[in-house]
């Protein structure tokens, strides 16, 4: 199957401008997930959507950081103003809510921010 | 929230021998451990996972192992290969899911 794609995949940026990443989960998940990895670290929760509504969103920087996913399908994760500490990939992943298999979470190859 | 402690945060062995991640967690809701390998510059990949009413499992040359009385659990590989070296997370999960901080495991040919 298909697996979580997202875009782009690398992105260079200065301090202050925007960027967005677009993530289209895997086809019929209706959880999806919006990480921050940064290097060397595990990756940090933030925000969590089951369709088109949020269950978490406790560790998104609200001043700067928005996300939606407006239909239950596609999601895009916003970053304005962008600063030096956003620097970091941005990790997408999905999964069928429930026991059994659908526990598992699939992760996208990520988006790779650079904030100069 | 859910706190999740990886140790150690690298480990160096030689090919053939035996690695053990071991991770801690907080909070006894939890119901799902999974572990993630990461090579450089690619997504986390499930490599085995466990549910809290098991205490070990086994694939081949991995095997996780649960406790849920003292709350941690254990990645095992035995007979290590050069292509087992990457980063290994834990993760605790009951709607959510926390990672660990990381593993990186190099295999020494």
């Amino acid at each position: 199957e298909a697996g979580v794609a997202q875009s782009p995949r690398y992105k260079i940026i200065e301090k202050r401008q925007s960027v967005a990443f677009w993530c289209n989960p895997i086809s019929g998940h209706a959880t999806l997930y919006w990480y921050q990895q940064i290097l060397g670290q595990g990756p940090k929760l933030l925000i969590q959507f089951q369709n088109n509504g949020v269950v978490d969103d406790s560790q998104l920087p609200k001043d700067r950081f928005s996300a939606e996913r407006l239909k239950g399908v596609d999601s895009t994760l916003k970053i304005q103003p962008a600063k030096l500490e956003d620097s970091a990939v941005y990790l997408c992943a999905s999964r069928i809510p429930g026991r059994g298999s659908g526990n598992t979470i699939y992760f996208g190859e990520g988006s790779w921010l650079t904030v100069v | 929230g859910e706190n999740v402690e990886q140790h150690p945060s690298t480990l160096s062995v030689q090919e053939g021998d035996s690695a053990v991640i071991k991770c801690t967690y907080s909070d006894s809701a939890s119901n799902y451990f999974p572990w993630y390998k990461q090579e450089l510059g690619k997504r986390p990949q499930l490599i085995i996972d466990i549910r809290s009413n098991v205490g070990e499992k086994k694939d081949q040359r991995i095997a996780v192992t649960l406790n849920k009385t003292a709350k941690h659990f254990s990645l095992h590989i035995t007979e290590t290969q050069p292509e087992d070296s990457a980063v290994y997370f834990c993760a605790a999960s009951i709607v959510q899911f926390y990672f660990g901080t990381g593993t990186s495991l190099t295999v020494i040919p």
